[in-house]
Order: structure tokens, then C-alpha cells, then sequence
């Protein structure tokens, strides 16, 4: 079965500093990650991937993540956060084999970010 | 068109009564999906239709019943529902013949914020 983890409920950062939501995974295979984002009372908004290829992705918003397999994370990072990236953080993994394998997501990250 | 739209955002129904979920796409994709999302929790999957043929069906209660009339719609029809059922209720889609929910983006609608009395 495959999970996904993200250690932290919340992250707190100041605007200007740069941030990291972590994202843990178990697979069974070569993954595909995903990061999306969720603002209150909003629907998920898909943030960036990883499938193949160099493992720095580059994403919407200035975000991007860095996929690790040895230490199977995926941990999203934007150099310098901003006010308005306060928001609920959803990691998720999916299994690439089969026809309807499902999209599992993390718990969430909180992040604030604060003047 | 890169939208997922969902009506109504709001519903409140109670246990006896009979509501509908509605949702709706343009982007020409061949996968949709019901979530439900209940607060500071991740979004659980419920169905997926593919090509308007239900293919995953998370053994959700059979007070929720889907439908996919045609290609853009999806409706979650709901009756006798309780209480623990409030929750958001997210539509998503995707592209892809096959694949549903692989390398494919899920796009998703702003949600249907239901309660039940």
C-alpha cells in the first residue's frame, strides 16, 4: 500500500524568509509526487510533479521541490515566502502502474506565514 | 475553459431529504472524481468515472449514489444521509484514457459545503 507522510500540522515563517513543507512517501515502485495547494473554503490546486527526469521541479507561485529517492521525500520549498502563501499544503503519491490506482494525499501542512 | 464548476456551494438538507451535487467541466477530460473532505483532514476518494463508466467506487454508503450523464457532468445524488456526512464535497477531473489518476493533474472544483441536520 502506498503512503504519504508530512511530519509537520504547522510551519511558521516570516515573509521574506525562505520556507520547507517536508513530504515522506512509500511506494511500491518509481513514484509520481504531487504538491497542491488549498485556500479556506476552496477546492485543491495543483502546485507541481515529479515523474521522471532531474529531480528539482519547479512549480506555480515560485515553488518548487526536490525529489530524493534514497530518502524517498519530496519536500516542497520556496526561497523567499510571502503572506499570501498562507494556506493548507497537501503532498500526495500515486503508484504509476495499473489503470486505477488512486491518488493518496498527506495529512496537509499548515503554513503561516507572518510580517 | 480550465475550470471545474460545482453547484451549490452550500447545502444544507436534512436526514430525510433528497439533494443533488452537481459539476461540471469543459476541458474536455475524461475523468472525474467525487472527494469528500471533512475539516483539517486530506480529501478522501468516494468515486472515479471514466469515459461516463463508474470504475472506482471507494465502498461509499449507498446514500450516495453518482451519475456522469455525459462526458462534462457529474452529480452525487444524496438520501437519507446522517449527520457524520457533512463534509466538503470536492469534484475533480482529469485527462487520460487510462491513466486517472497517474501522471495526470486533477483539477478541482471549489467545493460543495454540505451539512446535515
Amino acid at each position: 500500500a502506498q503512503s504519504v507522510a508530512q511530519p509537520e500540522d504547522q510551519v511558521n515563517v516570516a515573509e521574506g524568509n525562505p520556507l520547507t513543507v517536508k513530504c515522506t512517501y512509500s511506494v511500491s515502485g518509481n513514484p509520481y509526487l504531487f504538491w497542491y495547494v488549498q485556500y479556506p473554503n476552496r477546492g485543491l490546486q495543483f502546485l507541481l510533479k515529479y515523474i521522471t527526469g532531474d529531480n528539482l521541479v519547479k512549480g506555480s507561485y515560485g515553488f518548487e521541490a526536490e525529489f530524493n529517492k534514497s530518502q524517498t521525500s519530496f519536500h516542497l520549498k520556496k526561497p523567499s515566502a510571502l503572506v499570501s502563501d498562507s494556506a493548507l499544503y497537501f503532498c500526495a503519491v500515486r503508484a504509476p502502474t495499473g489503470t486505477a490506482s488512486k491518488l493518496t494525499f498527506g495529512t496537509g501542512t499548515r503554513l503561516q506565514v507572518t510580517l | 475553459d480550465t475550470e471545474v464548476t460545482q453547484t451549490p456551494k452550500h447545502l444544507v438538507m436534512g436526514m430525510t431529504n433528497k439533494k443533488s451535487l452537481k459539476c461540471e467541466q469543459h476541458m474536455g477530460h475524461r475523468a472525474m472524481y467525487w472527494y469528500k473532505q471533512k475539516a483539517k483532514k486530506p480529501p478522501e476518494l468516494m468515486f472515479v468515472y471514466s469515459y461516463e463508466k463508474l470504475s472506482i467506487n471507494e465502498s461509499v454508503p449507498s446514500r450516495f449514489s453518482p451519475e456522469c450523464p455525459n462526458s462534462s457532468l457529474l452529480n452525487l445524488h444524496l438520501h437519507a444521509l446522517q449527520p457524520e456526512d457533512s463534509a466538503l464535497y470536492l469534484c475533480a477531473s482529469s485527462q487520460g484514457p487510462r491513466d486517472y489518476s497517474g501522471a495526470n493533474v486533477l483539477t478541482f472544483g471549489a467545493g460543495s459545503r454540505l451539512t446535515v441536520l
